[in-house]
C-alpha cells in the first residue's frame, strides 16, 4: 500500500516569512501526490497535485510544492506566509483499492500556525 | 460554483438512535467517498462508490454502518444503532475517476454527537 508521512504535528511561522510543511511518501510505481487544506469547521480543500512533469507544482493561494524523487518528498511551500494560512494541512497519495479503483491515502496532518 | 453538499451539518442524538447523513456529490462526478475524522484516528476512509456501485467499505463497521447510493445525486451513510464512539465529523467527497486525476472534492461535513 502507498503511504505518506507528515513528520511535524505543528509548524509555527511568523507572517511574511517563508513556510514549509513537510511530506514524505512511500509508493510502488509512479506517485500521484496531493495537498489539501482544512480550515476550522470546514471540509478539506484541494490545493495542488503532482502527477507528472515539472517537479515544482503551483497551486491555490500562492502555495507550491516540490516533488523530489531522490528524497521521496513532496514538501508544501509558500514564499511569504499570511495569518490567514493558519489551518490543518494534509498530504495525500493515490492508492489502489483491492476492490478496484483508486483512493487517496492521507497523512496525519500538520497544523500550521502563522503569527504576527 | 459546484460544491458537494451534506446534510445535516450538525446532529446530536442519543445512543441507540438511527442516524442518517446525506450527501449530494458534484453533478457529473462518478465517485463518492465517505470519511470519518476524529482527533484520535485522523481521517479514515469508510466507503467508496464508483458509478453508484460500492467498491470498498472495508473501513466501515459492518454491524451498524451502511452506505448506499440510491441515485447519482444522493449518497447516504446510516448508523443503526448509534454509539457514543461514533461521535465524529463525517465527510463526503466526490470526484471524477479517470486517468491522471483522482482529485477529491469535500463537503463541509456532518458533525455527529452521540450522547
Amino acid at each position: 500500500a502507498q503511504s505518506v508521512a507528515q513528520p511535524e504535528d505543528q509548524v509555527n511561522v511568523a507572517e511574511g516569512n517563508p513556510l514549509t510543511v513537510k511530506c514524505t511518501y512511500s509508493v510502488s510505481g509512479n506517485p500521484y501526490l496531493f495537498w489539501y487544506v482544512q480550515y476550522p469547521n470546514r471540509g478539506l480543500q484541494f490545493l495542488l497535485k503532482y502527477i507528472t512533469g515539472d517537479n515544482l507544482v503551483k497551486g491555490s493561494y500562492g502555495f507550491e510544492a516540490e516533488f523530489n524523487k531522490s528524497q521521496t518528498s513532496f514538501h508544501l511551500k509558500k514564499p511569504s506566509a499570511l495569518v490567514s494560512d493558519s489551518a490543518l494541512y494534509f498530504c495525500a497519495v493515490r492508492d489502489i483499492l483491492t476492490g478496484g479503483g483508486n483512493k487517496l491515502t492521507f497523512g496525519t496532518g500538520t497544523q500550521l500556525k502563522v503569527e504576527l | 460554483d459546484a460544491r458537494v453538499t451534506q446534510t445535516p451539518r450538525h446532529k446530536v442524538t442519543e445512543m441507540g438512535q438511527e442516524v442518517t447523513m446525506r450527501c449530494q456529490p458534484i453533478l457529473g462526478h462518478n465517485t463518492v467517498f465517505w470519511y470519518r475524522q476524529t482527533m484520535m484516528q485522523g481521517l479514515e476512509l469508510l466507503a467508496y462508490f464508483r458509478n453508484r456501485a460500492p467498491l470498498d467499505d472495508s473501513g466501515m463497521p459492518k454491524d451498524r454502518f451502511s452506505a448506499e447510493m440510491p441515485d447519482a445525486t444522493l449518497a447516504t451513510l446510516k448508523i443503526q444503532p448509534s454509539e457514543p464512539r461514533d461521535s465524529a465529523v463525517y465527510f463526503c467527497a466526490s470526484g471524477l475517476a479517470r486517468q491522471g486525476t483522482d482529485t477529491q472534492y469535500f463537503g463541509p461535513g456532518t458533525r455527529l454527537t452521540v450522547l
